[in-house]
């Protein structure tokens, strides 16, 4: 099946720090990603969708100035946690459509100190 | 909202087949049905879908029944690395722009 890689695979940075995540589609071109969280013991909850060339689309209550999405290449979308809190830490999880089904990366777990 | 129904849990012995059921009683014409699992801290990986026919890959088979409003999803020999989250999801797959939206899964614990 296709490939989706993310990295860094894992982070820890200061609160009030900026970090950012890398979501690479390997083998196929995707017009079209999107990022999931992943708190412990849940399950994945959509954050945005991310189209290539224009701007993302924010599930509710997801703040879009907080977390910076770019999809600059059909292979290549970056999500930015900006001003990052503990309460930010979570596993982010990228994700790449192709014309039948959608593979997930491995994800990241960034934790905020 | 997700659209299907699972049980949170389930135990499987080693080498027995492991059958997780999902009731999709909303499910509509366009609407398939997929399956992925979740191996601890990992991404969710593909497993199998289908639309209304029976499917069958090298990781498992998928059993829709005829009015599709529930599926089985079946892992012939379970092994210890099939421990796992097991989610059901029901999504028209025509839009490129649909995510998947998950539920809760089930949790297949493999037990030797």
């Amino acid at each position: 099946g296709a490939v989706v890689s993310q990295h860094p695979s894992r982070v820890i940075c200061k609160s009030g720090t900026s970090v950012k995540i890398e979501c690479r589609s390997l083998d196929f071109q995707a017009t079209t990603m999107f990022w999931y969280r992943q708190f412990p013991k849940q399950s994945l909850m959509l954050m945005a969708t991310s189209n290539e060339g224009s701007k993302a689309t924010y599930e509710q209550g997801v703040e879009k100035d907080k977390f910076l999405i770019n999809h600059a290449s059909l292979t290549l979308s970056t999500l930015t946690v900006t001003s990052a809190h503990p309460e930010d830490s979570s596993f982010y999880i990228c994700s790449a459509r192709d014309k039948t089904r959608q593979f997930f990366g491995p994800g990241t777990r960034l934790t905020v100190l | 909202d997700a659209k299907t129904t699972q049980p949170t849990s389930m135990d499987c012995a080693e080498g027995r087949a492991a059958n997780l059921p999902c009731n999709h009683s909303t499910i509509s014409g366009n609407e398939y049905v997929y399956w992925y699992r979740q191996i601890h801290s990992q991404g969710p990986q593909y497993i199998i879908h289908g639309l209304k026919n029976n499917e069958t890959n090298e990781m498992a088979s998928l059993i829709i029944t005829e009015d599709r409003k529930s599926s089985t999803l079946i892992l012939p020999h379970a092994t210890l690395r099939d421990t796992a989250v097991y989610y059901c999801i029901v999504t028209d797959a025509s839009s490129g722009n649909t995510p998947l939206v998950f539920g809760k899964g089930t949790r297949l614990s493999v037990i030797a």
